[in-house]
């Protein structure tokens, strides 16, 4: 099987502009979670969407958000960037809800200027 | 999900065992502790899951003692590719949805092998 994609893998934006990221999962993999890393935080959880909905959502401004498509795919938006969400971004897809068994796609590197 | 601490970093030759303890004084019941290996710019990967004994794979060994409130990684004989950051997770994988799914990872354990 193919492992979780994510695309771009590189992006540069200045403050104040948006941005989306997309995660294909794993093929059959219902449920896909956000991660942001930085050097400071660490691995902090963004939220979890499963069956289209969002199902847990981590302790991060409005600004940031998601979405999921009926073939699993999503997508995260974050809007009016600040240079602090500079980040290595990343998504994990599960077979399940809530399951502690992820598995994690290469990333997106977002620098914000 | 329950608090988990490890060493900040440790120091090993290729060709050597390496054991990574980690500490989760506070595991409840239904608590299975998982670890992930994560390699610069990459995401996590998952190594392996256990929850009381010994489970062994063909990347490493997780020893779980009878109160589980450590458990430590066993790496056989690294090589240079293992230097990583390994986290120590604790929470219980047959909890649908709830906070109690969420990965939380602490700093983990940087691993670095030298020739």
């Amino acid at each position: 099987k193919a492992g979780v994609t994510q695309t771009p893998r590189y992006l540069i934006k200045t403050r104040g502009q948006q941005v989306t990221l997309s995660c294909s999962p794993i093929s059959g993999h219902r449920s896909v979670s956000w991660y942001q890393q930085t050097p400071g935080q660490g691995l902090q959880f963004l939220f979890e969407y499963f069956s289209e909905t969002q199902r847990n959502k981590g302790n991060f401004p409005g600004r940031f958000s998601g979405r999921q498509f009926s073939n699993s795919r999503s997508e995260m938006n974050v809007s009016t960037l600040e240079l602090g969400d500079s980040a290595l971004y990343l998504c994990a897809s599960s077979m399940r809800q809530g399951e502690q068994t992820q598995y994690f796609g290469p990333g997106t590197r977002l620098l914000v200027l | 999900l329950a608090k988990t601490t490890q060493p900040i970093s440790m120091d090993s030759y290729e060709g050597q065992e390496v054991n990574i303890t980690c500490s989760h004084n506070n595991i409840a019941t239904n608590d299975y502790i998982t670890w992930y290996q994560q390699f610069p710019s990459q995401g996590p990967r998952f190594i392996i899951q256990g929850y009381k004994t010994k489970v062994t794979n063909e990347v490493a060994s997780l020893f779980i003692p009878a109160d589980r409130k450590s458990s430590t990684l066993s790496l056989p004989r690294v090589s240079l590719s293992d230097t990583a950051v390994y986290y120590c997770l604790v929470g219980d994988p047959f909890s649908y949805g709830g906070s109690q799914g969420n990965l939380i990872f602490g700093k983990g354990t940087k691993l670095s092998v030298k020739p």
